[in-house]
C-alpha cells in the first residue's frame, strides 16, 4: 500500500505570513493525482488542492500553492498571506489513477494562526 | 443540494451493540466510501464502493458491513461494536471518471462514536 507521511504534527504562522506544510508520499505508481484536504473544529475535510502527477506544473488555488517533485516524492503545501481562516488540521492525501476509489492519507498537520 | 449527509452526528453504544451509521448523498455521485479517524492517525479507508451493488473493502474492514442498493445511499454497519471502534466516522462519495479523472472527493460532517 502507498504510504503518505506528514512530519510536522504542529506548525503555527503569523496573520499575513507565508508558511509551507510538508508531505512526502511513497509509490512505485508513474500515474496518480496527490490533494490537500482541511479540517476546521467542525470536523468536515475541505479540498484546499490538488495535483495531477503527469502535471510539471504546480497548482494553485487563490493564496493556496503546492511544490510538487515527482522524482523525490514531496508535495508540500505554501499558504501565503495566512489569515485566521486558515487554522485547522491539513492532511495530504494521495490516489492512484489505476486503483479508483482508495485514497490514502497522512497524519494530519496542526497549523495555528497567531493574530 | 444536501451534498453528503450522515445521521447521527453522536452516537453512544455499549460492548456487543450493533448499529447502522447512514450516509447519503444527492449528487449521483457513482464513487462513495467510509473512513475512520482516529487521533494521531490520518483517515483510513473500510469499505468503499463504485457503484450500486459494488462494494469492496478498503484497508481496515474487519468489524464493518457495507451495501450498496441505490446510488444514493451507503450505510455502515457495525455488527458487534468492540472499544476499538471508537472513532470519528466519514463518508465520502465523488464523481466517477476515466482513469485521468481528478474529481474531487465530498465529505460528510462525521459521525462521533463512542463505544464503552
Amino acid at each position: 500500500a502507498q504510504t503518505v507521511t506528514q512530519s510536522q504534527p504542529e506548525m503555527s504562522v503569523q496573520e499575513a505570513e507565508t508558511v509551507t506544510l510538508s508531505c512526502t508520499y511513497d509509490t512505485s505508481e508513474s500515474d496518480y493525482y496527490l490533494f490537500w484536504y482541511k479540517q476546521p473544529p467542525s470536523r468536515q475535510m475541505i479540498l484546499v488542492i490538488r495535483q495531477e502527477a503527469y502535471k510539471q506544473q504546480n497548482a494553485t488555488e487563490n493564496r493556496f500553492s503546492v511544490n510538487f517533485q515527482k522524482a523525490a516524492k514531496s508535495f508540500s503545501l505554501k499558504i501565503s498571506d495566512s489569515q485566521l481562516g486558515d487554522a485547522a488540521m491539513y492532511f495530504c492525501a494521495y490516489r492512484s489513477a489505476n486503483t479508483g476509489n482508495q485514497f490514502y492519507f497522512g497524519t494530519g498537520t496542526s497549523l495555528t494562526v497567531i493574530p | 443540494n444536501a451534498g453528503v449527509t450522515q445521521t447521527p452526528k453522536f452516537q453512544v453504544l455499549k460492548t456487543g451493540q450493533s448499529m447502522t451509521l447512514q450516509c447519503a448523498q444527492d449528487m449521483n455521485h457513482e464513487y462513495m466510501s467510509w473512513y475512520r479517524q482516529d487521533p494521531g492517525m490520518g483517515l483510513r479507508l473500510i469499505h468503499y464502493s463504485v457503484g450500486a451493488g459494488i462494494t469492496d473493502q478498503g484497508e481496515v474492514p474487519n468489524g464493518y458491513n457495507v451495501s450498496r442498493s441505490t446510488t444514493e445511499d451507503f450505510p455502515l454497519r457495525l455488527l458487534s461494536a468492540a472499544p476499538s471502534q471508537t472513532s470519528v466516522y466519514f463518508c465520502a462519495s465523488r464523481r466517477a471518471g476515466g482513469v485521468t479523472s481528478t474529481d474531487t472527493q465530498y465529505f460528510g460532517p462525521g459521525t462521533r462514536l463512542t463505544v464503552l
